[in-house]
């Protein structure tokens, strides 16, 4: 099954600061790759998704970009605010035993101090 | 609209019990997921269906059970509970798969004391 490795585990980031997850992958297919965030209490939610034709894609304050080479995605949030403090998964489509399943990483804690 | 609903939030049941954690949704997804989330462990699997009458097992199927008659409808039963089932679940809907969004419900929270 694909693996997805997340970190760092937590962050803790000033306001205004910016906030960097990484997440590496294994598998070199893929159509989709969403980050999803999660606040306490609630459910994930999407944040922002990524398709491989593009290297980079921006929403806002909220940028994933993509490096093929080291099979890696980062979710950089600029400007951070203490609103931004949740949980963020990245996931991938699992193409492998289970269809039509995401595997997720296992999170970052995201801490936005004031 | 309700997006993907679940009951109950929260939960209690004593080693042995059962119950049915329910989940509807009501934008006719066909894709829906039942995952288990565990502190520092991201989310996991447990069944998921790719519309009614066809249900199949994710990474941790066992002690759970789940059915689809419909296409609103993803119960999952957990039949004799022990204390490993102590954990967050959600249920989760999507149009078209893997490589579309998913929509998560708000959670149940399940303690087996």
């Amino acid at each position: 099954q694909q693996q997805v490795k997340q970190s760092p585990q937590s962050l803790i980031v000033q306001k205004g600061g910016i906030s960097i997850i990484n997440c590496a992958y294994e598998n070199t297919a893929f159509d989709y790759f969403p980050w999803y965030q999660q606040f306490p209490g609630k459910g994930p939610a999407l944040l922002i998704a990524i398709r491989p034709d593009v290297s980079e894609k921006k929403e806002g304050r909220f940028t994933i970009s993509f490096n093929k080479s080291a099979k890696q995605f980062s979710l950089h949030i600029m400007d951070s605010q203490p609103g931004d403090s949740a949980t963020y998964f990245c996931a991938f489509p699992n193409y492998g035993g289970s269809q039509g399943n995401l595997i997720f990483g296992k999170g970052t804690k995201l801490s936005v101090k004031p | 609209n309700a997006g993907v609903t679940q009951t109950p939030k929260f939960r209690i049941l004593k080693i042995g019990q059962s119950m049915t954690l329910q989940c509807t949704q009501d934008m006719n997804h066909n894709y829906m997921y039942w995952y288990r989330q565990d502190p520092g462990m991201g989310l996991k699997l447990i069944y998921y269906s790719v519309g009614a009458g066809i249900t199949d097992k994710g990474e941790v199927p066992n002690g759970y059970n789940v059915s689809r008659s419909t296409t609103e409808d993803f119960p999952l039963r957990l039949e004799l509970a022990a204390p490993s089932q102590t954990s967050v679940y959600f249920c989760a809907s999507s149009y078209r798969g893997s490589n579309t969004e998913a929509f998560f419900g708000q959670g149940t929270r399940l303690t087996v004391v």
